[in-house]
């Protein structure tokens, strides 16, 4: 089936700074979502991007829909402690239904 | 709107027990879907429906049941639990399934599951 690649891993950071992580594909991708999950809580859309080259916003997030359609990335500016939690992203290929692709996810951690 | 709510919130099974995990949502969502989530393995899509009366396999459907007689209920059945099965289960429902801006996923809370 598909994958998606996610890195890093896992962050650890300090709060103010800038954070950059990514996801690439083997296949292309129709639509690029990102979602973070906090603690014991399910996944919640942060940005969808549904065009190649798309570049959206959402407060301190960006995140951008590469133009090989394979890669997408999200940043977070000047990170807060409560930026803390699982960042995903996830992909869909296309087709008469809607079945979303994960990456296995970005632990990020926020030192106050 | 109470949004996707997920019952129970935690569960111990011995092996070879049975059960269902419950999953509503009252937004009128025609697409349903079940994924667990594994420990550095993301999301995995376990079985979903595009409406009432049509469900189909995801990515990893074996051991896994469901049914959508309902536009609102759509139960995971588990009829002989392995401790394979272990895992944290999110339901999730969006208005539609082609992908677009309208079609937004939205996930209950999860279950926690533990098969002994």
């Amino acid at each position: 089936g598909q994958q998606l690649n996610q890195s890093p891993q896992s962050m650890f950071i300090q709060e103010g700074e800038d954070v950059s992580m990514n996801c690439t594909s083997s296949s292309i991708f129709n639509t690029w979502l990102w979602y973070k999950q906090d603690p014991g809580e399910g996944p919640v859309l942060l940005i969808a991007l549904y065009k190649a080259g798309e570049l959206t916003s959402n407060g301190r997030l960006t995140a951008q829909f590469g133009i090989t359609r394979k890669d997408s990335f999200l940043n977070i500016s000047a990170s807060i402690p409560s930026d803390v939690g699982i960042y995903f992203c996830a992909g869909f290929s296309g087709g008469s239904n809607y079945k979303l692709t994960f990456g296995k996810g970005t632990l990020l951690t926020v030192n106050p | 709107n109470a949004g996707v709510t997920q019952t129970p919130k935690f569960q111990v099974l011995k092996t070879g027990q049975s059960m269902t995990l419950q999953c509503a949502q009252d937004m009128n969502h025609e697409y349903m879907s079940w994924y667990r989530q594994d420990p550095g393995m993301g999301l995995r899509l376990i079985h979903y429906s595009v409406g009432a009366g049509i469900t189909d396999q995801g990515e990893v459907p074996n051991g896994y049941n469901v049914s959508r007689s309902t536009t609102e209920d759509f139960p995971l059945r588990l009829l002989s639990a392995a401790p394979s099965q272990t895992s944290v289960y999110f339901c999730a429902s969006s208005l539609g399934w082609r992908g677009v801006s309208t079609d937004t996923q939205y996930f209950g809370p999860g279950t926690r599951l533990t098969v002994l």
